[in-house]
């Protein structure tokens, strides 16, 4: 069985600022995690992916996130938050096989001028 | 190009109408699901075709029935539409099934008055 759970509803920072959206996982297999990013009224777009090759991951438009086993957690961050980072953020956890990806229920990011 | 395209965009219709939203890959990929999505932004497998091969089917009501006529299309079909369907759905694909990333597509709003 698989599970994601996103620790934060919502989260508001000032733009400049750094965001840090939080993720726990839970999978009987070694995972494959995702973080996909949704703005309003668009479909989701794949921000960066972790697969057991380097625990920090790069992923597009400045963020990344860090694969910690010991934690399982897959907390996504960016430095310096900008006005178009406002969206809805979800974590994604694949347990492999035919199973088909486990979404959060997502992290509303709110950045304030 | 785009990669993953459904149509309707919007879809609003009366309780009762039976109605089909189309999905398009063109990535060459070997699965499409699809998803739903609830006014609470939850997102929840419906269905996943593997090579024209059902291989989920969560548990969704019958009145929903998936076709896959190729590996580059996956349509839905929706009988006797109810207010409770009203939703945002997305149509995705992926490389294989299990780890790989999904493309989604814009998605489908259905509004069921």
């Amino acid at each position: 069985a698989q599970s994601v759970t996103q620790l934060d509803s919502h989260v508001s920072v000032s733009e400049g600022t750094p965001v840090l959206l939080r993720c726990n996982y839970s999978s009987s297999y070694s995972p494959s995690l995702f973080w996909y990013v949704q703005h309003p009224n668009k479909g989701l777009q794949l921000l960066l992916k972790y697969t057991s090759a380097a625990t920090l991951v790069k992923g597009i438009n400045g963020f990344e996130a860090e694969f910690k086993k010991s934690e399982t957690s897959f907390h996504l961050t960016k430095p310096s938050a900008h006005m178009s980072d406002a969206a809805e953020y979800f974590c994604v956890v694949s347990g492999g096989g035919r199973r088909a990806l486990t979404f959060g229920s997502g992290t509303r990011l709110q950045v304030q001028p | 190009d785009t990669a993953v395209s459904q149509t309707p965009k919007y879809l609003v219709t009366q309780m009762g109408n039976d109605k089909s939203i189309k999905c398009e890959q063109n990535l060459g990929h070997d699965t499409m699901y699809w998803y739903k999505q609830d006014s609470k932004k939850f997102l929840k497998i419906m269905f996943s075709y593997n090579n024209k091969e059902l291989i989920i089917n969560e548990t969704v009501p019958n009145r929903f029935s998936p076709k896959s006529p190729d590996k580059a299309h996956l349509n839905l079909h929706i009988n006797s539409l109810e207010l409770g369907d009203s939703a945002v759905y997305f149509c995705a694909s992926s490389q294989i099934t299990g780890g790989s990333p999904l493309h989604f597509g814009n998605g489908t709003r259905l509004t069921v008055t």
